[in-house]
């Protein structure tokens, strides 16, 4: 089945403790992309991925960190997670043809105290 | 600078017609889409317009106006689960999407 997958699903941590999400598809997808989503903001873009070993910033990169070493996995990096990163986070894949509609991950709650 | 503008909530009937709107002001224009999303649930694509009018995919349309800047979501006859936010998305001469906000649709029996 055509997926995109995170883990984990739903994440309490702390402050300041280091964490990772996962994400993988399986379409072979070129493009790949991290979103927070926070009521009333709608989805807000973090980084993005048009191929392998290339990433950009999106519109709120800060305190975050990809990387894209393989097609298939992009994970998101929280190197010190602060209470103001509490939010709804999708990854999303896509070919990279102008018409191609975005693929999202099932999404991860996370919850910084 | 680039915005999206989208109602925040609409109510509507079981088994009536809702449309959505969706106003746009981007630097450049790659097409528009529309997604539904449920309520803690990923967004899910539901159409995609480049050129002026109308698409129809079942009980579901979309049209677009490039002068305009405009386009709307047509939802015929609406079902309890049609209950979802409607998140309008235009990509812009980056090939950048730019998302609104979201319209949370409440449909009542």
């Amino acid at each position: 089945e055509a997926q995109v997958t995170q883990n984990p699903r739903y994440l309490i941590t702390v402050t300041g403790k280091k964490l990772t999400v996962t994400c993988s598809q399986n379409m072979n997808h070129e493009y790949m992309s991290w979103y927070r989503q926070d009521p009333g903001l709608g989805l807000r873009q973090i980084y993005y991925s048009m191929n392998v070993e290339v990433t950009d910033k999106g519109d709120v990169p800060e305190g975050y960190k990809v990387s894209r070493k393989e097609k298939r996995n992009f994970p998101l990096i929280l190197e010190s997670p602060s209470p103001n990163q509490t939010s709804l986070y999708f990854c999303a894949s896509s070919y990279s043809g102008v018409s191609s509609p975005l693929h999202f991950g099932n999404g991860t709650r996370l919850t910084v105290t | 600078g680039q915005n999206i503008d989208q109602p925040t909530e609409m109510t509507a009937t079981e088994g009536a017609i809702v449309q959505i709107n969706c106003t746009y002001q981007t630097s450049g224009f790659n097409g528009l889409f529309w997604y539904q999303q449920h309520a803690g649930e990923a967004p899910t694509f539901l159409s995609y317009n480049v050129l002026d009018g109308l698409e129809e995919k079942g009980r579901f349309s979309s049209f677009l106006s490039r002068s305009k800047g405009y386009s709307y979501l047509l939802l015929k006859e609406l079902q309890m689960k049609d209950s979802a936010s409607y998140l309008c998305a235009v990509k812009d001469s980056n090939y950048q999407l730019i998302w609104g906000a979201g319209t949370k649709l409440i449909i009542k029996p």
